[in-house]
C-alpha cells in the first residue's frame, strides 16, 4: 500500500521568501512522485514529476523538488516566492509497477504575504 | 491542443437521486481515471478505465459506476446519493503506454446533495 503525509496543513511566507512544503511519502515498490497545484475552484494542474532519472527535478513556475530515498522525502521548494503562488499544494505517489492510480496527501495551503 | 474538458460545472442533486458525470480526455490520451475531493481533502481514487473496462478501483461501494465509450471519453454514475457524496469530482486522463503515465486533470464537477 502507498501513502503520502505531507507536514503542514497551511504554510505562510512573505513574498520574495523560500517555499519549502513538505512531502513523505511510503511504497514498496520504487515510486513515481507527483506535485499537483490546485487555485480556487480549479482542477489539477501538474507541477513537476520524479520518474527514476534525475533525483533534482525542475518543474514549473520556478518550483522544484529533490527526491531523497533515504528519507523517503521529496520536498518541494522554490527560492523567491511571488503573490501567485497561493494556492494547495497536493504531494501524489503512483505504483510503478502499473496500477497508476495517485495515492494524494492531504494537502498544503500556501499563503504569501506582501 | 483541447485539455481535459467535464461537464457539468456545478451539479445540484437531493439525497437517493442519481447523477451521472462526463469527461473528455485530452486529445491523444486513452485512459481516463476518477477522483473524488471533499472539502478541504486531498482528492481519492475511485475507479480507472481503459479500452473500456475497469481496470482499478479504489475503496468506493457499488453506488459508483462508470463507462468508458470507443472514443474514450468517459462518465461516472452515482446511485442512491448520499450527503456525503458531495465533492468536487476530478477526471484526469493519461496514456497508458507512456512510460511516466501522467495523469492531466480536469477543471472537476461540484456536486452538491441536499
Amino acid at each position: 500500500a502507498q501513502s503520502v503525509t505531507q507536514l503542514g496543513s497551511h504554510v505562510s511566507v512573505s513574498e520574495g521568501a523560500l517555499v519549502l512544503l513538505r512531502c513523505n511519502y511510503s511504497s514498496s515498490v520504487p515510486p513515481y512522485l507527483f506535485w499537483y497545484v490546485q487555485y480556487p475552484n480549479q482542477g489539477l494542474q501538474l507541477l513537476l514529476k520524479y520518474t527514476s532519472a534525475a533525483t533534482l527535478v525542475k518543474g514549473i513556475n520556478g518550483f522544484e523538488a529533490e527526491f531523497k530515498k533515504s528519507e523517503t522525502s521529496f520536498h518541494l521548494t522554490k527560492p523567491s516566492a511571488h503573490m501567485s503562488d497561493a494556492a494547495e499544494y497536493f504531494c501524489a505517489v503512483s505504483d510503478r509497477a502499473g496500477r497508476r492510480a495517485l495515492t494524494f496527501g492531504s494537502g498544503t495551503r500556501l499563503q504569501v504575504q506582501p | 491542443d483541447a485539455g481535459v474538458t467535464q461537464s457539468p460545472t456545478h451539479l445540484i442533486k437531493t439525497r437517493g437521486q442519481q447523477v451521472t458525470l462526463r469527461c473528455s480526455p485530452k486529445s491523444g490520451h486513452d485512459t481516463v481515471s476518477w477522483y473524488q475531493q471533499a472539502l478541504g481533502q486531498g482528492p481519492q481514487f475511485i475507479f480507472q478505465y481503459y479500452e473500456e473496462e475497469e481496470r482499478q478501483r479504489g475503496n468506493f461501494p457499488d453506488r459508483f459506476s462508470g463507462h468508458q465509450f470507443p472514443n474514450y471519453s468517459s462518465e461516472l454514475n452515482v446511485n442512491a446519493l448520499l450527503l456525503g457524496d458531495s465533492a468536487l469530482y476530478l477526471c484526469a486522463s493519461s496514456l497508458l503506454a507512456g512510460s511516466t503515465d501522467t495523469q492531466y486533470f480536469g477543471p472537476g464537477t461540484r456536486l452538491t446533495v441536499l
